[in-house]
């Protein structure tokens, strides 16, 4: 069965960081690409960021860039994004998603239950 | 603003047909990348539906059907029941000069009358 489960998030001042977490288990995790994905309060899906399974080719969204930084770890099954300059609009429940062998174009078949950032002073 | 655009609700009654649209532009859907669905139930994770614009991943009712013609696709939901009330996002891929991105719909809230 395959387990995705995030941890890591909590409540930060604007300006500080944070480093979540993502621990997979029930599928060969170094096959496949792994992505972030946030959803506000109240809102819509958003891709955040994605990483292909050798690290080599990675991904991020506009609102991130220059300031988030995804990796993984294969041998540990786990996935990462640290968060830095983080805003009030970084305020989300932060989804780790499976994709396809390839980063892009294909679907998320299997998704945590998310970790909440909370952005607040 | 999504660069996909979905209605932000739809209705129907028990055991109607309704059907979600997701509109993009000719750096994503038109340009001939596949749009995947999601159902996301209150309080829960969202949920694969669709994949490849047409597929169904195992064990989705045949219910649920997906199609995609030029810069959209759409979502076909028919007997509808109570326990399809939920939002839905598409997704696709966009290749614009700042890209690559993979990028979502607004979402679209089903309510089963």
């Amino acid at each position: 069965e395959v387990q995705l489960v995030e941890s890591g998030g909590g409540l930060v001042q604007p300006g500080r960081s944070l480093r979540l977490s993502c621990a997979a288990s029930g599928f060969t995790f170094d096959d496949y690409a792994m992505h972030w994905v946030r959803q506000a309060p109240g809102k819509g899906l958003e891709w955040v960021s994605g990483i292909s399974w050798n690290s080599g080719s990675i991904g991020y969204a506009d609102s991130v860039k220059g300031r988030f930084t995804i990796s993984r770890d294969n041998a540990k099954n786990s996935l990462y994004l640290q968060m830095n300059s983080l805003r009030a609009e970084d305020t989300a429940l932060y989804y780790c998603a499976k994709g396809g062998v390839q980063l892009w174009l294909t679907s998320f078949d299997y998704w945590g239950q998310g970790t909440l950032v909370t952005v607040s002073s | 603003q999504s660069v996909l655009t979905q209605p932000p609700s739809v209705s129907g009654a028990p055991g109607q047909r309704v059907t979600i649209s997701c509109t993009g532009s000719s750096s994503n859907i038109g340009a001939g990348y596949d749009v995947h669905w999601y159902q996301q139930l209150p309080g829960t994770a969202p949920k694969l539906l669709i994949y490849g614009n047409s597929n169904r991943p195992s064990g989705v009712p045949d219910r649920f059907s997906g199609s995609k013609s030029g810069t959209s696709a759409s979502l076909a939901i028919t007997g509808l029941q109570a326990e399809d009330e939920a939002d839905y996002y598409c997704q696709s891929y966009d290749s614009s000069l700042s890209g690559p991105y993979v990028v979502f719909g607004g979402g679209t809230k089903l309510t089963v009358l």
